[in-house]
């Protein structure tokens, strides 16, 4: 298995507060990825990074920001939390980004924002 | 845009009979394709990839899918459901050169002892 590490893996939080979100990797791998997980929408990108300080925005990331400081540190920050962000949060890598790479994921995050 | 198409949300099948998932893909080029699987409170599992190679791919726990760029499907099969096939299924398309993955909505398998 890929070593990605997301922490918390749940967390209930309350609306208007911050929230962040880790994805951890031991691979090395350049690209990272974070994803949203929402019944009959499969899994939406949010953001991705290319490099260490270099992220791209995905479809969904209206609410969100990422940050990465650090190869193995991928973070997510919720600037004031919504009930429409209340998802399963993954973290996903992939060495080079080409898309005949397949990503590999994380266990998950399941936030509640009430 | 790449859109995926997984038809049926639930399949339910009794154990030893064939499983059959649906994916099509809308692309004027063909993309790279995957099937992932995801287990309760787990991430996403690779099952298998397209990557314009042989059309008939093979995956881990006895899972295949054909490449068919006529009918634009990327359908996974199994010709024996086992009970610990249970989970839920995704398809996923890459555009080529693009490193971003778009999802169907999933597909959860249930089976019948």
């Amino acid at each position: 298995d890929a070593g990605i590490t997301q922490s918390p893996r749940h967390k209930v939080t309350e609306t208007g507060t911050p929230v962040t979100l880790r994805c951890h990797q031991t691979e090395n791998h350049r690209y990272m990825y974070w994803y949203r997980q929402d019944p009959g929408h499969g899994l939406r990108l949010i953001h991705y990074s290319y490099g260490v300080k270099d992220t791209d925005k995905g479809e969904v990331s209206d609410g969100y920001s990422v940050s990465r400081s650090k190869t193995e540190d991928f973070l997510l920050t919720l600037e004031s939390a919504t009930s429409s962000q209340t998802s399963v949060y993954f973290c996903a890598i992939s060495d080079t980004g080409q898309g005949n790479q397949p990503q590999h994921f994380g266990d998950g995050t399941r936030l509640s924002i009430l | 845009a790449q859109s995926v198409t997984q038809l049926g949300s639930h399949v339910s099948v009794s154990e030893g009979a064939l499983v059959l998932l649906r994916c099509n893909y809308s692309s004027s080029v063909p993309p790279y394709l995957f099937w992932y699987v995801q287990y309760p409170n787990q991430g996403l599992q690779l099952l298998l990839k397209y990557t314009s190679a042989a059309t008939l791919v093979k995956g881990i726990n006895g899972f295949e899918a054909e490449f068919k760029k006529s009918e634009t499907s990327f359908h996974l099969t199994k010709p024996s459901a086992h009970m610990s096939d249970a989970a839920e299924y995704f398809c996923a398309v890459s555009p080529t050169g693009a490193n971003n993955l778009f999802f169907g909505t999933g597909t959860r398998l249930t089976v019948i002892p």
